[in-house]
Order: structure tokens, then C-alpha cells, then sequence
């Protein structure tokens, strides 16, 4: 039973498109994030919602929203995509960071390829 | 600029000998610190963490050192085994409780059987 779960895995998309990556945890977990791992393979936080609350919100464009319905979930919605933004897309989750417990869970990733 | 610093982008080792993977930071601020292990098309995996109140952290096979003076920690593995192939990341966090996670940019170990 997967802990964290991302669809699609794999999104080819032409430039100017939206679209949307889904996140799903069963863990109980208060917290869930947004890293972007670039392909100098560099892991960057994008965002982080606790319990529905937008926590961190680094600098990201705003073409790039997050909708958190439920504490389970965090779904990324891109706007006019472009070139810059391929890239392997990963949601984690974690405990309520106040208690110092910062071991996140990562899902599997969504290569996003816009061409 | 890179808060979080893995200087040798692969390292390769014989099985059964010990991998060390290094790992140097600048943020002083920084006080938790982790391992993530990642295999190809997979997220990061948990392995291992630190508090900066310690200096040694060990878990079976894996022990972790921190010097917080030379701001340097490292991975120990012992005794390194070709399932351990894979990417690994250094991650640090400070006292904010945001949960964020600053990360190196990775190193590959190859355990050659």
C-alpha cells in the first residue's frame, strides 16, 4: 500500500498547456510539500501546507498553484507551462514539524517533459 | 547559493568495504540533519538522521558523523553491499518547524560486486 502517491508518473505537454500533478498520502501525516528536482539534480522546495495551510511558499511563479482539499492531499496545478519547467516533480509528507520530526516521505516523482 | 554541499558527485567501492559519503553546509542554523537514499525513477528514501546535539548517529550498517565546528558530516556504510547502489543526499533543516528540507545535490555510490 503505497504511502505516498503521485499521478500521472510520466506527463509529456506543449508549452503554453496547464496542467495538473496529484498527491495522495495515507500516513495521518499534518504536513505535505512540493520539492522540484531540476536537471542539474538538484532537490528545491516549492511549497508546504500544514493541515490545509499554505506553510512555505518559496519563490516560485505564480503560474505554479497548490490546492490542498484535505490534509491528505496536495495537488500542483501549472499554468502556461514552458521549457524550464521539465523537471522531476516530487510530494512528501512528514509529521507536524513542531515535534522536530522532519523525516519526510517522498512519492515516486512526476517526470513532467514540456516540449 | 548552496546551503548544503556533496562535493564528490560519485564514489565507487568494492563490496564488503566501507563507503563514505561526505557532506559540508554553511547555514549555522542547521540543526537536524539527514540521508536520503534515492534509486533510479523512485522518490528519496529515509535513511538516517542526526540531531546536532550528537555527533554520532548508528543504525545497523549506516552511522552518520557530525562535527559541527568543521559544519562537515558524513555517511559511513559497513560493510557496503551492491544493493546500496544508488544516489544519496545529505539533507539539513534548522529550528523553524516548517519541516523544510535543505538538500546537497547528491552523490552516486556504485558497489561493485
Amino acid at each position: 500500500d503505497t504511502a505516498v502517491s503521485q499521478t500521472p508518473k510520466y506527463l509529456v505537454t506543449q508549452m503554453g498547456n496547464d496542467k495538473s500533478i496529484k498527491c495522495e498520502q495515507n500516513l495521518g501525516h499534518d504536513t505535505m510539500y512540493w520539492y522540484k528536482q531540476d536537471s542539474k539534480k538538484f532537490l528545491k522546495i516549492m511549497f508546504s501546507y500544514n493541515n490545509k495551510e499554505l506553510i512555505i511558499n518559496e519563490t516560485v511563479p505564480n503560474r505554479f498553484s497548490p490546492k490542498s482539499p484535505d490534509k491528505a492531499h496536495l495537488n500542483l496545478h501549472i499554468n502556461s507551462l514552458e521549457l524550464g519547467d521539465s523537471a522531476v516533480y516530487f510530494c512528501a509528507s512528514s509529521q507536524d514539524p513542531g515535534a522536530r520530526i522532519t523525516e519526510a516521505f517522498f512519492g515516486q516523482g512526476t517526470r513532467l517533459t514540456v516540449v | 547559493d548552496q546551503q548544503v554541499k556533496q562535493n564528490s558527485p560519485s564514489l565507487s567501492v568494492q563490496e564488503g568495504r566501507i563507503s563514505i559519503l561526505n557532506c559540508d553546509y554553511t547555514n549555522s542554523m542547521f540543526d537536524y540533519f539527514l540521508w536520503y537514499k534515492k534509486y533510479p525513477a523512485e522518490g528519496p528514501t529515509f535513511l538516517i538522521s542526526i540531531s546536532s546535539i550528537k555527533d554520532k548517529n548508528e543504525d545497523g550498517r549506516f552511522t552518520v558523523f557530525l562535527n559541527k565546528s568543521a559544519k562537515h558530516l558524513s555517511l559511513h556504510i559497513v560493510p557496503s553491499q551492491p544493493g546500496d547502489s544508488a544516489v544519496y543526499f545529505c539533507a539539513a533543516s534548522d529550528s523553524s518547524n516548517t519541516g523544510k528540507l535543505i538538500f546537497g545535490q547528491g552523490t552516486t555510490l556504485q558497489v561493485k560486486p
